[in-house]
């Protein structure tokens, strides 16, 4: 399977804990996005890499938010400190980025689902 | 402002067809796309409209007008699968802004 993964699928922590994700690309997508999607929402992004920079950051994600993405391909993403409003579906995508929109695509991971207690 | 309009839910009968609309207001256009997200998954992307017309893809198919600032995605010869829910998103080309403008979704039930 060459799509998007994301680990681990599902994360229970208690209140104040770190916790961290890992999303794998699309092997030769060069872009990658984190998003972030509660029940009846719509995704809202969190931040976007193209390569290993990071270009966006949505002002919306505190500082307890962080993400990363060294060597190009795989990122991760750390909340600190959870709170129980942390509790949602964080959502991975990659594209192959390019002059043309329809190489933008953007191709979804499975998604890890997140419970604060 | 950014906005994107969806009804947040439709009932459609098995075998018939559907429509979902989308009317968006954004500081730029590069592009709208649609996508079909069930229960608990990862949204999967349906299909993609930059110039004004319709694009079809089989049983499904999509239309914009950029003037108007809207789009469809309709839905033939319904399954109880297309029960999910529509998300449309709108691609902003305002500076180096990649990151695409959703909607809530239009949670569509499909019923026998």
């Amino acid at each position: 399977d060459t799509g998007v993964s994301q680990n681990p699928r599902h994360k229970i922590t208690k209140r104040g804990q770190n916790v961290t994700f890992r999303c794998d690309p699309i092997s030769e997508h060069n872009r990658l996005y984190w998003y972030r999607q509660t029940l009846g929402q719509g995704p809202e992004f969190l931040t976007y890499f193209q390569n290993e920079a990071q270009l966006e950051k949505s002002r919306l994600l505190s500082d307890r938010f962080s993400a990363e993405r060294p060597k190009g391909s795989f990122s991760t993403l750390e909340i600190q400190r959870t709170e129980q409003g942390d509790s949602a579906m964080y959502l991975c995508a990659s594209s192959l980025g390019s002059h043309g929109p329809p190489l933008d695509t953007q191709y979804f991971g499975p998604g890890t689902r997140l419970t604060v207690l | 402002g950014q906005n994107i309009d969806q009804p947040t839910e439709m009932t459609a009968t098995e075998g018939a067809i559907v429509q979902i609309n989308c009317t968006y207001q954004t500081s730029g256009f590069n592009g709208l796309f649609w996508y079909q997200q069930h229960a608990g998954e990862a949204p999967t992307f349906l299909s993609y409209n930059v110039l004004d017309g319709l694009e079809e893809k089989g049983r499904f198919s999509s239309f914009l007008s950029r003037s108007k600032g809207y789009s469809y995605l309709l839905l033939k010869e319904l399954q109880m699968k297309d029960s999910a829910s529509y998300l449309c998103a709108v691609r902003d080309n305002a500076g180096n802004n990649r990151k695409l403008i959703w909607g809530l979704g239009t949670s569509l039930a499909v019923n026998p």
